[in-house]
């Protein structure tokens, strides 16, 4: 099973600020199938990247993914008030087990 | 787009079992592999298990084998999760999901588009 850390726990940033996310896999993720999603308070995750870097539809050109192998980044370029929340990468290339990182809250300065 | 409408809450006894429902409505669930992930409070993600209702076949996490069931009724569009012998740290939001593509497209799209607004499971004597 792969193991996804995620770091920071905890980002604290400001509005029009750059946030960084990073992931880290136990092992080579094979083409880079790794997601990304965003949740707020009560409500159930959202779909942002796949693929380790295609946009979902709908989703703002200011979220951008990155990364290959065991390194993987979520960007957010400059942070609007509706993006602070938390944010879950998940594996979706090792089949038939998914698993997801512990994720990293992204919180008002 | 497809819209995933699960179950309402739920509030069971320890050593009991809970199923929760999940159909689909604009959209089909049969060539699709639907996986049920829960969140305890407070906590992440946690991926349970899966189903392809064509083939029949199920996977589960290892952590829940031999308590949890996937199964589904193409002919309602609906698919289900049991979990059995339920402990109070089985309290949780249970969400089903469904991919970017069918099945048959393989691991690119087998990320979680379409999620259900959860299922809240409280288990407490």
């Amino acid at each position: 099973e792969i193991v996804l850390t995620q770091s920071p726990g905890t980002l604290s940033l400001s509005p029009g600020e750059r946030g960084t996310l990073s992931c880290r896999a136990s092992q080579s993720v094979s083409s880079s199938y790794i997601a990304w999603y965003q949740q707020k308070p009560g409500q159930a995750p959202r779909l942002l990247i796949y693929g380790a870097s295609s946009r979902a539809p709908g989703i703002p050109d200011r979220f951008s993914g990155s990364g290959s192998g065991t390194d993987f980044t979520l960007t957010i370029s400059r942070l609007e008030p509706e993006d602070f929340a938390v944010y879950y990468c998940q594996q979706h290339g090792s089949s038939p087990t998914w698993t997801f990182g512990q994720g990293t809250k992204v919180e008002i300065k | 787009q497809v819209q995933l409408v699960q179950s309402g809450a739920e509030v069971k006894k320890p050593g009991s079992s809970v199923t929760v429902s999940c159909k689909a409505s604009g959209g089909t669930l049969n060539s699709y592999a639907i996986s049920w992930v829960r969140q305890a409070p407070g906590q992440g993600l946690e991926w349970m298990g899966r189903i392809i209702p064509f083939l029949g076949i199920t996977n589960y996490a290892q952590k829940f084998q031999g308590r949890v069931t996937i199964t589904a009724d193409e002919s309602t569009n609906t698919a289900y999760m049991d979990l059995s012998n339920l402990r109070s740290d089985d309290t949780a939001v249970y969400y089903c999901t469904r991919p970017g593509a069918p099945y048959s497209s393989g691991f690119k799209y087998a990320y979680f588009r379409d999620w259900g607004q959860g299922t809240l499971v409280i288990v407490t004597s």
